[in-house]
C-alpha cells in the first residue's frame, strides 16, 4: 500500500545553520507532493510543493528536492531561526488523474532549533 | 490566518457518545476535507466534500460521517465513540476537488474520548 515515511523523527540544529529534513515514498503513481510546517497547537501550514515533472524547487530560505528514482523527498531551510522550530510533515497525493485530493502524510519531523 | 475556522476547539465526551465537529472553510472555497491526527501522527484523510457531496473516503467507519451546506462550511459526525478516536480533526478547504493545488488548514478540534 501507499506509505510516506522519514527517515529522522527529530532533528535539532543551531540557529544559523542550514536544515535539511527527508523523507520517503512508496507510491510511484504520487505526482504532487507538499512540506507542512505544524506549530504546536494549530493546524499544519503550507511550505511549499512540487510536481513529479520537476527535481527541484526554490522558495523564500526553502528548497524542495525531489528524486523520484529512489523515491526520496527532502526540504531544505537556510540559515534556520528559532520561529523554525516545529513538526514538518511530507505529504502526497497518491491519487494521479483522480477526482479528490487525498493527501497522504509521513509521521513527521520534530525540528528544533537552538539559539 | 488560514481563513479557515473550526469549533470547538476543545472538547471531552465519553465512550458511545456522539459528536460534532463545525468547520467553515475560506471564502471562495467549495472543497472541504477532512483529517484526524493522532497524537505523534501526521494526518490521516477521513474523507473530502464538494459541492455538498462526498467526494472520496479514507479508511475510516461508517460511524464517521459528514456534511457539506450550501455555504460550504462543514460538519463531522462521530457516533458511538470509541477510546481511539481522540484526535485532533483538522478541516482543510480548497478551491475545486483537483489533486493539487494548497490546502488551507484550520486549527483543529481537540477531542478527548474518556
Amino acid at each position: 500500500g501507499e506509505s510516506v515515511g522519514l527517515h529522522l523523527p527529530t532533528l535539532s540544529v543551531q540557529e544559523g545553520d542550514n536544515s535539511i529534513i527527508n523523507c520517503a515514498y512508496s507510491n510511484s503513481a504520487s505526482d504532487y507532493f507538499i512540506w507542512y510546517k505544524q506549530e504546536s497547537g494549530k493546524g499544519p501550514q503550507f511550505i511549499i510543493d512540487i510536481r513529479s515533472n520537476m527535481d527541484k524547487r526554490q522558495g523564500q530560505r526553502v528548497t524542495v528536492l525531489l528524486n523520484k528514482t529512489v523515491k526520496h523527498l527532502s526540504l531544505q531551510i537556510a540559515a534556520t531561526q528559532p520561529g523554525d522550530s516545529a513538526v514538518y510533515f511530507c505529504a502526497e497525493n497518491g491519487n494521479s488523474g483522480g477526482s479528490n485530493y487525498k493527501l497522504t502524510f509521513g509521521k513527521g519531523t520534530l525540528l528544533t532549533v537552538n539559539p | 490566518e488560514t481563513g479557515v475556522t473550526q469549533s470547538p476547539t476543545h472538547l471531552i465526551k465519553t465512550r458511545g457518545q456522539q459528536v460534532t465537529l463545525r468547520c467553515s472553510s475560506q471564502s471562495g472555497h467549495n472543497t472541504v476535507s477532512w483529517y484526524q491526527q493522532a497524537l505523534g501522527q501526521g494526518p490521516q484523510f477521513i474523507f473530502q466534500y464538494y459541492r455538498e457531496e462526498e467526494n472520496g473516503r479514507g479508511n475510516f467507519p461508517p460511524r464517521f460521517s459528514g456534511l457539506q451546506f450550501p455555504n460550504y462550511s462543514s460538519e463531522l459526525n462521530v457516533n458511538a465513540l470509541e477510546l481511539d478516536d481522540s484526535a485532533l480533526y483538522l478541516c482543510a478547504s480548497s478551491l475545486g476537488s483537483t489533486n493539487t493545488g494548497e490546502l488551507f488548514f484550520g486549527e483543529g478540534s481537540r477531542l478527548t474520548v474518556l
